[in-house]
């Protein structure tokens, strides 16, 4: 039982590329999110999703969108890179309440130059 | 809409010194409140949830909805217990999105 996998762990990009950041979980949690992470700020959600082909906007969407095709997956795309989106990402799952709490992944740290 | 503050950007207590974390919230419904724990460059870690009462490595905290807060405790620090804190509210029922406080670090001092 892996709990919740995230690739890469670290990436360096240049402004205007684009990249998705994996996430994968085992656990059947019907519930996931994107959130970052950044000092002073704590951790903002960007997107969630409560089940397959269900997907909402969080409180920093902007320049990231997300697909969820199935229900282990639940990938995050940056579109056009960019500086200010140099964060920690973390995903986390939960099942169908939120009152069992949120399993994280082990985060990726993403540096766009 | 919701809420969660957390007042404190660093805690720093001795070793063996009670410890107390500060949250409050702002939600006019009825919410479900979790502390998160993550150590030095892991993962973030659920540590309790309001709705089991369950104590965890020593830790407690207890919901107040008179005051809106959700403090976490502990009688005696242990520097194994340095890390950041970062208090969570969820509205309760079903699919909501769940909010983060800016997180406190506590330091244990030896």
């Amino acid at each position: 039982n892996a709990g919740v996998t995230q690739t890469p762990k670290f990436q360096v990009l240049k402004t205007g590329q684009s990249m998705t950041l994996q996430c994968a979980q085992d656990m059947n949690h019907e519930y996931m999110s994107w959130y970052r992470q950044d000092p002073g700020m704590g951790l903002r959600l960007i997107h969630y999703s409560v089940g397959a082909g269900i997907t909402d906007q969080g409180e920093v969407p902007n320049g990231y969108n997300v697909s969820r095709s199935t229900t282990e997956d639940f990938p995050l795309r940056l579109l056009s890179a960019a500086p200010s989106q140099t964060s920690v990402y973390f995903c986390a799952s939960s099942p169908r309440t939120g009152t069992y709490g949120y399993t994280f992944g082990s985060g990726t740290r993403l540096t766009v130059v | 809409a919701q809420r969660v503050t957390q007042p404190e950007k660093l805690l720093s207590v001795f070793k063996g010194a009670p410890v107390e974390l500060k949250c409050n919230y702002s939600y006019s419904g009825s919410p479900e409140l979790f502390w998160y724990v993550q150590y030095s460059r892991q993962r973030l870690q659920l540590l309790l949830r309001h709705i089991s009462r369950e104590s965890i490595k020593g830790f407690t905290a207890d919901l107040n909805k008179g005051e809106t807060s959700f403090h976490l405790k502990k009688p005696f620090a242990q520097e194994e217990d340095s890390a950041m804190y970062y208090c969570a509210l969820t509205p309760s029922g079903g699919y909501q999105k769940v909010t983060f406080g800016t997180g406190t670090k506590l330091q244990v001092i030896p």
